[in-house]
């Protein structure tokens, strides 16, 4: 069954720490990996697509990374305005007709 | 629009009522689909739909979850016979293609079912 799991649940860094969250799935064949940043109250925004064991990708302070069985999401000298969940998400199955995404990790970061 | 639009930002409802939530994908977009958000749970998938193609329906929890496209643009997700349990946030997205590059999320639909 293919499944999307992401730790720490919740991550309190101060300004400036820099620290990792972890996305590991299981899916049969990756047809790509997705990372999305979520504020309260609104929809998922997308942040990154990762379809291949090596491959990395970076936006301003993130960094995702991918391995065979896990991804992460590197955040460098964090700011404030970074506070937000952050999802994980892989395509469904064979067919690929939908993500599968993860309970997301709640990132505060404190000035 | 720029983006993708759902409409109403809130609905609240008596149990036993229907509901029809709707969504205006980004213009161009032949993908299309339906999650659903429970408090402290991940995005649930519900429906997608691919240009002409029969959608997908494996994800609907029940068969009081019914959805349509018309036209290949909007779409509505229609819950008869609310339950309590159909609390939650309702999102809508839509990407390119099949390939589910890059999928663009509305803002939700904050369903209460009292």
């Amino acid at each position: 069954e293919d499944q999307v799991t992401q730790s720490p649940e919740a991550l309190r860094l101060q300004e400036g720490e820099s620290s990792s969250l972890n996305c590991s799935y299981t899916v049969s064949g990756l047809r790509g990996l997705f990372w999305y940043r979520q504020d309260p109250g609104k929809g998922p925004e997308f942040l990154f697509t990762l379809y291949s064991a090596g491959e990395e990708k970076e936006k301003e302070r993130l960094k995702a990374t991918l391995t065979k069985k896990e991804s992460f999401l590197h955040i460098t000298a964090p700011k404030p305005e970074d506070s937000a969940t952050y999802l994980c998400a892989v395509v469904r199955g064979q067919a690929g007709t939908a993500l599968i995404f993860g309970k997301g990790t709640t990132l505060s970061v404190s000035s | 629009g720029a983006g993708v639009s759902q409409s109403p930002s809130n609905k609240v409802t008596e149990k036993g009522k229907d509901v029809e939530l709707r969504c205006d994908p980004i213009s161009g977009h032949t993908a299309l689909y339906w999650y659903r958000q429970s408090l402290g749970q991940g995005l649930e998938f519900l429906i997608y739909f691919q240009g002409n193609s029969a959608p997908d329906k494996s994800g609907l929890p029940s068969d009081r979850f019914s959805a349509e496209r018309t036209g290949g643009s909007v779409s509505t997700l229609t819950i008869q016979r609310t339950q309590q349990e159909d609390s939650a946030v309702y999102l809508c997205a839509s990407s390119l293609g099949a390939r589910n590059t890059e999928a663009f999320f509305g803002q939700g639909t904050r369903l209460t079912v009292v």
